[in-house]
């Protein structure tokens, strides 16, 4: 069945950087964009950003843009994203998330990886 | 950017009773969708197209609603239906997505 297996837990300090994994399997990866969407505690779910794992497009929230990275590798069915400057602020779980239509940038999300939670704390 | 506003922050409803969830959205929007969160587990894809249940959800959730008001109504409220739930438009330009701030579903 279609899933998405993130990778495990990070602890970082104030300014280091992260890099998290998101591995899909059961579906053609490379038709289905990737969306990140974050929790950090006691808060609501944030939208972090999407790559299209076909053409590796990407799109970010205004808010981050400037520290996330995104890429795929299509031989592994793997999308990364990654974080820098991090701040005490970006503690959170970190979902990654299949957009439920076939090559659509603004979406519903179907398919939800179980999450990486990410500490920064010094 | 689109802003949603979901009302009220917390809803207690008695089992068995309905629960009614509004969501807002500052402009008109062409599709929503709703989720639920539950502590430890990522959000669940409820509805989408405002009103098209997700596979395998009961038919005692139901969305509706057009424009800027949307509701989502579960009926029959059981002890699992005890979670967070968000509002999330899509088929937006900018692709920027965002999410309604969550109602809380409390058993009375």
């Amino acid at each position: 069945q279609e899933q998405l297996v993130q990778s495990g837990a990070e602890v970082r300090k104030p300014g280091d950087s992260v890099k998290m994994s998101c591995e899909a399997s059961g579906y053609t990866f490379t038709n289905y964009y990737i969306h990140w969407v974050r929790q950090a505690p006691g808060q609501g779910l944030e939208w972090v950003g999407t790559i299209n794992p076909g053409g590796g497009s990407k799109f970010f929230a205004p808010k981050l843009q400037v520290r996330v990275t995104m890429t795929r590798d299509t031989s592994t069915n793997t999308v990364h994203m990654g974080l820098n400057s991090l701040k005490s602020e970006d503690t959170a779980v970190y979902y990654c998330a299949r957009g439920g239509r076939n090559a659509q940038w603004s979406d519903y999300m179907d398919v939800w990886g179980k999450g990486t939670t990410l500490t920064v704390s010094s | 950017e689109i802003v949603m506003t979901q009302s009220p922050a917390t809803l207690s409803v008695s089992l068995g009773e309905t629960a009614t969830l509004s969501c807002r959205a500052s402009q008109s929007i062409s599709d929503l969708a709703w989720y639920q969160k539950k502590p430890g587990q990522p959000p669940r894809l409820l509805i989408y197209g405002a009103s098209t249940r997700a596979t395998g959800l009961p038919a005692r959730f139901s969305g509706g609603g057009s424009g800027t008001d949307f509701t989502l109504t579960i009926s029959s409220l059981q002890s699992e239906d005890s979670a967070i739930y968000y509002c999330q438009p899509y088929n937006t330009w900018p692709p920027a997505l965002t999410f309604g701030g969550g109602t809380k579903v409390e058993i009375k």
